[in-house]
């Protein structure tokens, strides 16, 4: 199994432009969510999901986008980039059952000038 | 809103001896997750602590959840320079693990 997998690793973007990060995980988990951490802080809950075609906005949604067609991926999109967007995005998956441990994607380290 | 604080936010210890991050948290949850970060990484899960009384150790890490008291505790028994990282908890509102509030994390430097 590959686990949770992110791309791109890195990307750099200007003010306005529009981009998406790709999740995917081959675990078949029920549960994705994404997270941003900036310098110095923890994780921030942006988006999650709890099944294909279900997602809910966490604590700091404005500014971007999900879906989850199917179990296996779950983009976020960035509607249009703003330097306050600059972050690292973790993406995280879970079974939900049993540990209810989170598996974590290597992350996504963007910067918007 | 749930608030989950960590302290200290910054240690820096000596290879050998012993100390505790403590965890805090706000609102009632019987799910709570330690984590571990190193510079320029992902999160590396270490401990799920599921219910009050639990604790689990692994190494000379071992960690500890009061629900009643809504605090955890990760307990560091003779460091090793190997254990420097920033360590996070991690508090679950929802029953699938899918929604966590992360403390602002503890950066441990272990010292020679």
């Amino acid at each position: 199994n590959a686990g949770v997998t992110q791309t791109p690793k890195f990307q750099v973007l200007k003010t306005g432009q529009s981009m998406t990060l790709q999740c995917a995980q081959d675990m078949n988990h029920e549960y994705m969510s994404w997270y941003r951490q900036d310098p110095g802080m923890g994780l921030r809950l942006i988006h999650y999901s709890v099944g294909a075609g279900i997602t809910d906005q966490g604590e700091v949604p404005n500014g971007y986008n999900v879906s989850r067609s199917t179990t296996e991926d779950f983009p976020l999109r960035l509607l249009s980039a703003a330097p306050s967007q600059t972050s690292v995005y973790f993406c995280a998956s879970s079974w939900g059952h049993a540990s209810y441990e989170q598996y974590f994607g290597p992350g996504t380290r963007l910067t918007v000038t | 809103e749930l608030k989950v604080e960590q302290n200290p936010l910054f240690l820096s210890m000596q290879e050998g001896k012993n100390y505790t991050i403590y965890c805090n948290y706000s609102t009632t949850s019987d799910r709570l997750y330690w984590y571990r970060q190193d510079p320029g990484k992902s999160l590396e899960s270490l401990f799920v602590l599921l219910s009050n009384g639990a604790v689990k150790q692994e190494g000379r890490l071992m960690a500890s959840l009061d629900t009643k008291a809504r605090l955890s505790t990760l307990h560091i028994t003779a460091a090793v320079h190997d254990l420097s990282a920033t360590y996070f908890c991690a508090v679950d509102i929802e029953t699938s693990g899918s929604r966590l509030t992360f403390g602002e994390g503890t950066q441990l430097t272990v010292n020679p």
